[in-house]
């Protein structure tokens, strides 16, 4: 089983910061299988990144993704009030598919 | 609008079972592999099942492997899971999830990640 490792996981920031994100895989993912999500309180997590680069439908260009084999991150550039949310990243290319723990983004 | 709807989930005795359903609309549901993911109180999501758009791939966590079955009905347009022998630790809520892309419809080809989710039905296992 792929384990998912994210850190840190509570972030503290202010609205405009930027925000980073990390997710370490225990064994190469290739980026293909590779996605983030955001959940807030009360609702279904919802698609951001795929392909670990690719923003989904409707999501804001402050979302980035990055990385490879074993590293990738989530960047938000400048943090918006709707953003302080909790972020999981996920691994689609061996079962049992897995998430991380998540990183909580919280208002400083 | 491409909409999940979970339902089945109760508060059941370990040992018991309990079946959950999803009604999907929307989308063509017989070109999408589906899946389970559940959410534990204030833990992360964890895959729980996933089912090919033909029930010819299927794969199980081995956390559930041998007590839950996934199934499908293309004609209703549903999703199914079957859960036995329930443990207290398979309290969560029960998400439906599409994979987000319908070319292939088989698992581990690189369409399962998620989009969209249901909202989720609630199980809880306790005496």
């Amino acid at each position: 089983e792929i384990v998912l490792t994210q850190s840190p996981g509570t972030l503290s920031l202010s609205p405009g910061e930027r925000a980073t994100l990390s997710c370490r895989a225990s064994q190469s993912v290739s980026s293909t299988y590779f996605a983030w999500y955001q959940q807030k309180a009360g609702q279904a997590p919802r698609l951001l990144i795929y392909g670990a680069s690719n923003r989904a439908t409707g999501i804001p260009d402050r979302f980035s993704g990055s990385g490879s084999g074993t590293d990738f991150t989530l960047t938000i550039s400048r943090l918006e009030p709707e953003d302080f949310a909790v972020y999981y990243c996920q691994q689609f290319g061996t079962s049992p598919l897995t998430f991380g723990g998540g990183t909580k983004v919280a208002i400083k | 609008e491409v909409q999940l709807v979970e339902s089945g989930g109760a508060l059941v005795q370990p040992g018991r079972s309990l079946r959950l359903s999803c009604a999907a609309s929307g989308f063509t549901f017989s070109d999408f592999a589906m899946h389970w993911v559940r959410q534990a109180p204030g833990r992360g999501p964890e895959w729980v099942a996933g089912i090919g758009w033909n029930s010819g791939s299927i794969e199980y966590a081995g956390s559930v492997r041998g007590r839950f079955t996934v199934s499908r009905d293309n004609a209703k347009n549903s999703l199914y899971l079957q859960m036995n022998s329930l443990r207290e630790e398979d309290t969560a809520l029960y998400y439906c999830a599409r994979a987000a892309v319908g070319l292939i419809g088989v698992l581990l080809r690189g369409e399962d990640y998620f989009d969209p989710w249901g909202q989720g039905t609630p199980v809880t296992v306790s005496s």
